[in-house]
């Protein structure tokens, strides 16, 4: 089993439409990442959390710490934010600091 | 302001052929730097990762290398591809510390082994 699990994998919306992609890990951790991948492969960083919620525009995120269990929200879609979503998160106590990643989430926004 | 700088940004190398990517930090001193590789269809996993010049930890055995001759440069290298090299290679530094939890990455290099 991943340590870093992601749902779904695949995500088709249309533009206009609330979207929530779900990040299940199973270590503890120091913080956690959304990040965004577009088809080029350049990796943006949207959030890093440790707890609570943070909002950037149209972007919401949320961690439960106890549950283990964080979410991406995008408010009010559009097709400019077709792109793969990638869950990671920094083990809590690893000397090495890395990050751990999740599969990602394909998202497609359809006008 | 910190800059990361990776290049190339693509490669086509036939199999049994060197490699070397290079990666470069500007704007801080004394990072921890990583390097990871996305295979097609799976997630970035963790190649190496160093704390300091000429201080390189593998995570997964291959048949690639690492090296860090300077304080803001890591390069990783091969002496002969395999086809299973193929794939998206990622640098990212952060700032040294246990409380550092910010990861900044490179543009990437997406390497096809023929």
């Amino acid at each position: 089993k991943n340590e870093v699990e992601q749902s779904p994998q695949n995500l088709t919306a249309q533009e206009g439409e609330f979207i929530t992609i779900n990040c299940s890990y199973s270590v503890g951790i120091s913080a956690l990442h959304w990040l965004q991948q577009h088809p080029g492969g350049g990796i943006v960083s949207l959030f890093m959390l440790s707890s609570g919620k943070k909002k950037h525009g149209r972007l919401i995120a949320t961690i439960n710490i106890q549950e283990k269990h964080s979410s991406l929200h995008i408010t009010a879609s559009h097709p400019r934010d077709s792109a793969v979503y990638i869950c990671a998160v920094m083990n809590y106590g690893g000397s090495q600091g890395n990050l751990i990643f999740g599969k990602g989430t394909k998202l497609s926004v359809k006008p | 302001s910190q800059t990361i700088h990776q290049w190339p940004a693509t490669l086509v190398q036939p199999v049994g052929s060197p490699l070397s990517l290079e990666c470069t930090v500007e704007g801080t001193s004394n990072p921890n730097l990583y390097w990871y590789r996305q295979a097609a269809g799976r997630g970035l996993q963790l190649l190496f990762y160093s704390v300091g010049i000429g201080q390189i930890s593998s995570e997964v055995p291959q048949n690639l290398s690492a090296s860090r001759p300077q304080d803001r440069q890591f390069i990783l290298s091969s002496k002969k591809l395999l086809l299973s090299d193929s794939g998206f290679y990622l640098c990212a530094w952060r700032t040294s510390g246990i409380f550092s939890y910010e990861q900044y990455f490179g543009p990437g290099t997406r390497l096809t082994v023929t």
